[in-house]
Order: structure tokens, then C-alpha cells, then sequence
């Protein structure tokens, strides 16, 4: 079955970086788009960041851009999230979600369970 | 960008008809996606493209749209149905695709 894992959250200093992954199991990434979304405690979903199933078309939200970059390493089957000048307003738990199209237009039919990152000020 | 208003907090009694809407701007034109969330658990997708239902989800979850709102629709409501709710749609608009609504409160009486 389908499965995702995310890693690398934690605690760290306002304007450091830090870069999560995402393991993915029981497909085939390549196919897929996937996406970055967080969720600031006791607030609502954001959407961050997709990429196609091959990784030729980001985009992002602007909150992050220029600061986060989504990759993949379709080889490995892993999605990586590199967070640059973090600061407390990206204090959240960050999800991935496979899209269900392969250029992330459709819905999120698979979430992996989350990481936190907490950034201090 | 595009917004997604969705009602904080919606109560009902068991055994009754929970309705969440969403509302946007021509939603008409877009795919609506809805989100259960449990807390302290990641989202589970319950309804996609306005009315289908993922294979696992009861068919008492269901969905509808007209004019310029979605609507999720859970009937015969139970304590277990008791979480935030969260309607998506992807919008074409290269710059912010994704949008999600402010996501609902449903508690159940």
C-alpha cells in the first residue's frame, strides 16, 4: 500500500535552513506529482509547494518562494523540501501528499504523517 | 489569489445531516476536493472532484455543488465523524495552483 515517511523536521534558529524528506513506498514516484503542505498549530491547511512527476515544473506558494525549493529523486523514490531563511511564521507541521495526476492537478490522495519544525526567534 | 471561505464551526446531534459548505468566486469551474482530519492526524481525502468517494470511505460522506458553493454532506452523523474538514480545488493559476479553504470545525453534539 501506499506509504509516506517524512523526515528532517526539528528545532532550529530564525534565518537557518533545514531540508526534509519524504520516503515514498507502495508506488512509483515518477508517475506522480506530489506536493509540500504545512499546518501552523491550531491553524488551517497551506499549500507550499508541487512538483510534476518528473520534477521539470515547480511552483510554489508565496509565502516560500525564493526561500524553499521542492526536488526529487525519482531514482530513490524520495521528495525533498530545502527551507532557507526560516523564520517563526514557518513554525508548522509539514506534509507531503501524492497528487493523484502526474502535474499535481488533482486531489491528494495519500498524506504522510508529518514533521515538525519549529523555528526559534 | 483565489479564496476558499468555509464556516469556522458547524454542530449537529448524532444520527442527523452535518453541511459544510465552501464557497468561491466560479467555483462551478474547478474540481472540489474535501479533507477529514482527525487531531493530531494527518488529512484523509473523503470526497474528490465535487461528488466521488474514495474506495474505504462510507458511502454516508458525500458531496454537491451549485452557484458559487460546494458542499459536503455527511449524513446520519456519528461521534467518530467528529474532526476539521478542509475543501481543496486546483485552481490552473501558475503562480498559487493549490488553494485550500480556512477549514471547519464539524463537532458533533
Amino acid at each position: 500500500q501506499v506509504q509516506l515517511v517524512e523526515s528532517g523536521g526539528g528545532v532550529v534558529e530564525s534565518g537557518m535552513s533545514l531540508r526534509l524528506s519524504c520516503a515514498a513506498s507502495g508506488f512509483k514516484l515518477r508517475h506522480y506529482g506530489m506536493h509540500w503542505v504545512r499546518q501552523a498549530p491550531g491553524k488551517g491547511l497551506e499549500w507550499v509547494a508541487v512538483s510534476w512527476y518528473d520534477g521539470s515544473k515547480t511552483y510554489y506558494a508565496g509565502s516560500v518562494k525564493g526561500r524553499f525549493t521542492i526536488s526529487r529523486d525519482n531514482s530513490k523514490n524520495v521528495l525533498y523540501l530545502q527551507m532557507n531563511s526560516l523564520t517563526a511564521d514557518d513554525t508548522s507541521t509539514y506534509f507531503c501528499a501524492k497528487d493523484s495526476h502526474g502535474d499535481g492537478s488533482g486531489r491528494m490522495d495519500s498524506w504522510g504523517q508529518g514533521t515538525l519544525v519549529t523555528v526559534s526567534s | 489569489s483565489y479564496v476558499l471561505t468555509q464556516p469556522p464551526s458547524v454542530s449537529v446531534a448524532p444520527g442527523k445531516t452535518a453541511r459544510i459548505t465552501c464557497g468561491g468566486f466560479n467555483i462551478g469551474g474547478y474540481n472540489v476536493h474535501w479533507y477529514q482530519q482527525k487531531p493530531g492526524q494527518a488529512p484523509v481525502l473523503v470526497v474528490y472532484d465535487d461528488t466521488d468517494r474514495p474506495s474505504g470511505i462510507p458511502e454516508r460522506f458525500s458531496g454537491s455543488k451549485s452557484g458559487n458553493a460546494a458542499t459536503l454532506i455527511i449524513s446520519r452523523v456519528d461521534a467518530g465523524d467528529e474532526a476539521d474538514y478542509h475543501c481543496q480545488v486546483w485552481t490552473r493559476n501558475g503562480d498559487h495552483p493549490v488553494v485550500f479553504g480556512g477549514g471547519t470545525r464539524l463537532t458533533v453534539l
